[in-house]
């Protein structure tokens, strides 16, 4: 069965660096999306993907963030200088046109030190 | 704008037991609404989907939830609970039109104990 991998599950990085956590969504959906989990909290809602631009963001999602498809493949989430409340599990999830369910990757680990 | 509450963030059965989650909604326009399971250091899996059909949905495992618009509740039942059920479970909501994003109640953790 398809299904949607992440790299790296664990991630740990010094605040100001940049990180790039990486997706393969499941081959022929269309839409793409980030969410993060903060260790005890709610899911959140990042960024949505289609057509090669951003569809939907969220206050999250300030100018630190930044989201690319670079081949047809991979879909990155880029922060440029993390910090310590970066911190948190990151999901990517992909789905097709005309069905509603999104299918989520296992995550990473993002620890921001 | 749309939310999602889940009562009681911590929820604990016999092996056995009805297990019984709740999920209440928020929502302008008519929701969709989705549980989600999570095991531990996994993601995300979908359990069932709610999109303005049967308002009793079944889903895998042995779950099923029953949209109750009147009440805005989505509560996730399952008549007998197994060890294999012990996870976080997460009730969420979109909307039909427009935005897809998903927001997410806060999870409930499932205990079954033996």
């Amino acid at each position: 069965e398809p299904e949607v991998t992440q790299t790296p599950s664990h991630q740990v990085t010094q605040m100001g660096q940049e990180v790039i956590l990486r997706c393969v969504p499941i081959s022929n959906h269309l839409y793409f999306y980030w969410y993060r989990q903060i260790l005890g909290q709610k899911v959140e809602f990042l960024v949505s993907f289609y057509n090669n631009e951003i569809s939907e963001k969220s206050e999250i999602f300030d100018d630190q963030f930044s989201v690319e498809r670079p081949d047809g493949s991979n879909f990155t989430l880029k922060i440029r200088s993390t910090k310590l409340e970066d911190s948190a599990m990151y999901f990517c999830a992909s789905r097709n046109p005309g069905v509603l369910e999104q299918y989520f990757g296992p995550g990473t680990r993002l620890t921001v030190t | 704008a749309q939310s999602v509450t889940q009562l009681g963030s911590h929820v604990s059965v016999s092996e056995g037991a009805l297990v019984l989650l709740r999920c209440n909604y928020s929502s302008s326009v008519p929701p969709y609404l989705f549980w989600y399971v999570q095991y531990p250091n996994q993601g995300l899996q979908l359990l069932l989907k709610y999109t303005s059909a049967a308002t009793l949905v079944k889903g895998i495992n042995g779950f099923e939830a029953e949209f109750k618009k009147s009440e805005t509740s989505f509560h996730l039942t399952k008549p007998s609970a197994h060890m294999s059920d012990a996870a976080e479970y997460f009730c969420a909501v979109t909307e039909p039109t427009g935005r897809r994003a998903l927001t997410f109640g806060s999870g409930t953790r499932l205990q079954v104990q033996p």
